[in-house]
């Protein structure tokens, strides 16, 4: 149960496009077509912005965007805006009813 | 609307006992998993366990399994982790999160911080 590896920051300036990988292996990120984002303000609730690689809940801006190729998902985040500054994690089921999370990326808005 | 609310959060020794317990409202509790995860300060998310909906299925992150039991009151609307055996290493932000409909956490709690120090 390793965390799965993501960059430890991103920057960008307002309405540009960002995007954070979230690299694991074949028993979890590329086992299963179930990985989950979400975007996490210190001091507050952690909040899912995409689950099954990439659908988006409802209220998620379409600005959201999630993929998945072999071992490594992907969250883009375009025309990107101050209020997205925040951390971010991806989650991938590990089988059995377990997870595991990503080690986490900090996205600066420039 | 859905609220999570947890408790019981705060100081214990180490080797100490601790239980944590997470109240839950707005929608029908009995019908979701439910999940524990967990931050140390400073550091990532970690998933700790997970429990289905009426309490007959458990799942644990190899770290904890021996020390922490997840339980839930679908009476109360309430889902509980209890601690043994604590270390300073336990010492985190405890989250509980509802389990979406697939495999995703759809709403969390705000946390309860728990302290293991002498």
């Amino acid at each position: 149960q390793s965390a799965l590896t993501q960059p430890r920051s991103v920057s960008g300036s307002p309405g540009q496009s960002v995007t954070i990988s979230c690299t694991g292996t074949s028993s979890d990120v590329g086992g299963y077509n179930y990985v989950s984002w979400y975007q996490h303000h210190p001091g507050k609730a952690p909040k899912l912005m995409i689950y099954d690689v990439s659908k988006r809940p409802s209220g998620v801006p379409d600005r959201f965007s999630g993929s998945k190729s072999g071992n490594t998902a992907s969250l883009t985040i375009s025309g990107l805006q101050a209020e997205d500054e925040a951390d971010y994690y991806c989650c991938s089921y590990a089988g059995s009813y377990t997870y595991v999370f990503g080690t986490g990326t900090t996205v600066t808005v420039l | 609307e859905v609220q999570l609310v947890e408790s019981g959060g705060g100081l214990v020794q180490p080797g100490g006992s601790l239980r944590l317990s997470c109240a839950a409202s707005g929608f029908t509790f009995s019908n979701y998993w439910m999940h524990w995860v967990r931050q140390v300060p400073g550091e990532g998310l970690v998933w700790v366990s997970g429990i289905n909906s009426d309490g007959s299925s458990t799942s644990y992150a190899d770290s904890v399994k021996g020390r922490l039991t997840i339980s839930r009151d679908n009476a109360k609307n309430t889902l509980y982790l209890q601690m043994n055996s604590l270390r300073a290493d336990d010492t985190a932000v405890y989250y509980c999160a509802r389990g979406g409909g697939y495999y995703e956490f759809d709403s969390w709690g705000q946390g309860t911080l728990v302290t293991v120090s002498s």
